[in-house]
């Protein structure tokens, strides 16, 4: 089993919806938990960081996490065009130990 | 100002050949790493460096060779390229020393390697 398992998409949805985007992983170590937002041909950004489980919201993103059953979630409200881009999600066990990013999950937003 | 710039942005080469790619970034971090992105857009750690030094080192190809000359940069060189080495490669760094809990990456554009 890959450590952290995203569905690739292509998720299109029209513009306003409200998109849920969703990551899986087995390592019950992980106590971050990042979204990394790629457009094309570009490098990754930090879009949102979330410790343990809950829910941060910025601004129309919410992450939300559930350590019981290992599943992270990003929501985005009001889905704009300027949405559409690949969404990585990243968990991290803490400390000094590297990143691993899913596969990413590929979204457009058709006006 | 491009925080993490690296280059070339393409590079199309034939198998067997030598190339390098180079990456700069001017934010003063510690830390610099070279990530590779395979077709199906899994993202994976190749080599991290702090300070000029090789902290991390996955298991990567010998012909794969990160030199970093100083700390704001951190290039990598590929002999005898192959065609499983296309891909597109990222730099990145990070400001601290190490890739601690909450540290946040800044990616280069990537280097869209072909081999043909």
């Amino acid at each position: 089993q890959k450590e952290v398992e995203q569905d690739p998409g292509p998720l299109s949805v029209p513009e306003g919806a409200i998109v849920s985007l969703n990551c899986t992983y087995s390592n019950s170590a992980f106590q971050y938990f990042m979204w990394y937002r790629q457009y094309s041909r570009k490098g990754p950004e930090l879009l949102m960081y979330t410790y343990s489980s809950g829910n941060k919201e910025d601004g129309r993103f919410t992450a939300q996490v559930d350590k019981s059953s290992k599943y992270i979630s990003l929501f985005i409200r009001d889905s704009q065009p300027s949405d559409s881009a690949t969404y990585l999600c990243a968990p991290h066990p803490g400390g000094y130990n590297k990143l691993i990013f899913g596969a990413g999950t590929r979204l457009a937003v058709h006006p | 100002d491009t925080a993490v710039s690296q280059t070339p942005k393409y590079l199309v080469t034939q198998m067997g050949n030598d190339k390098s790619i180079k990456c700069e970034q001017n934010l003063g971090h510690d830390t610099m790493y070279w990530y590779k992105q395979d077709s199906k857009k899994f993202l994976k750690i190749m080599f991290s460096y702090n300070n000029k030094e090789l902290i991390i080192n996955e298991t990567v190809p010998n012909r794969f060779s990160p030199k970093s000359p100083d700390k704001a940069h951190l290039n990598l060189h590929i002999n005898s390229l192959e065609l499983g080495d296309s891909a597109v490669y990222f730099c990145a760094s990070s400001q601290a020393s190490g890739l601690a809990t909450n540290e946040k990456l800044f990616f280069g554009s990537g280097t869209q390697l072909s081999v043909l």
